[in-house]
């Protein structure tokens, strides 16, 4: 099973560039969340969905849009990037109204210089 | 969000026990405790979950004080592919999870 995939693995920006972060799951989990996680920190919530056309905010939502269209697709937007924003990203997945296992994506590391 | 409170590392020897500490002095009554652990370049895996109840299965237990502001993380053999970062974390409403900054866990051989 592929579980959850994220792409591209590694991305270097140019201050002011956008670019779209992707991450898919094939366990049609409803509920999938955004984090990124800064060296020798632990992870941020960005944004976070409960199902196709629902979205909401994490802690860190500033500089970054989502959309989910389908259940298993969710992709994170960065419409002008900044270096504040160089990060690992993690996508994560798990099936909503069932307490239980987060499922993560292996991570995108994103560099802007 | 409710915050909860772990050192920041602690050591343990091979094939020895380990019992990792959280604090959440602010937990609600529904919120349920999360463990995850994050090995060097690699997404947060899952470890164990409770409510109320101490919990166990094939990675680790779960002792949760009686009055729910703490709890204990028990890795009960512990082996060099289990030095990671270890994430103590309340389940809020949504299965909105809030990582803190977690115990590094070293194991010496």
């Amino acid at each position: 099973n592929a579980g959850v995939t994220q792409t591209p693995k590694f991305q270097v920006l140019k201050t002011g560039q956008s670019m779209t972060l992707q991450c898919a799951q094939d366990m049609n989990h409803e509920y999938m969340s955004w984090y990124r996680q800064d060296p020798g920190m632990g992870l941020r919530l960005i944004h976070y969905s409960v199902g196709a056309g629902i979205t909401d905010q994490g802690e860190v939502p500033n500089g970054y849009n989502v959309s989910r269209s389908t259940t298993e697709d969710f992709p994170l937007r960065l419409l002008s990037a900044a270096p504040s924003q160089t990060s690992v990203y993690f996508c994560a997945s798990t099936p909503y109204l069932v307490t239980g296992e987060l499922f993560f994506g292996e991570g995108s590391r994103l560099t802007v210089l | 969000d409710a915050k909860t409170t772990q050192p920041n590392s602690m050591e343990s020897n091979e094939e020895e026990p380990v019992h990792l500490p959280c604090n959440h002095s602010t937990i609600s009554g529904t919120d349920y405790i999360h463990w995850y652990r994050q090995l060097p370049s690699q997404g947060p895996e899952y470890v164990i979950h409770g409510l109320t109840s101490n919990v166990n299965n094939r990675m680790a237990s779960l002792a949760i004080a009686e009055d729910r502001k703490s709890s204990t993380l028990i890795l009960h053999r512990a082996t060099l592919r289990d030095a990671a970062v270890y994430y103590c974390i309340l389940e809020t409403s949504g299965s909105r999870l809030t990582f803190g900054e977690g115990t590094q866990l070293t194991v010496n051989p």
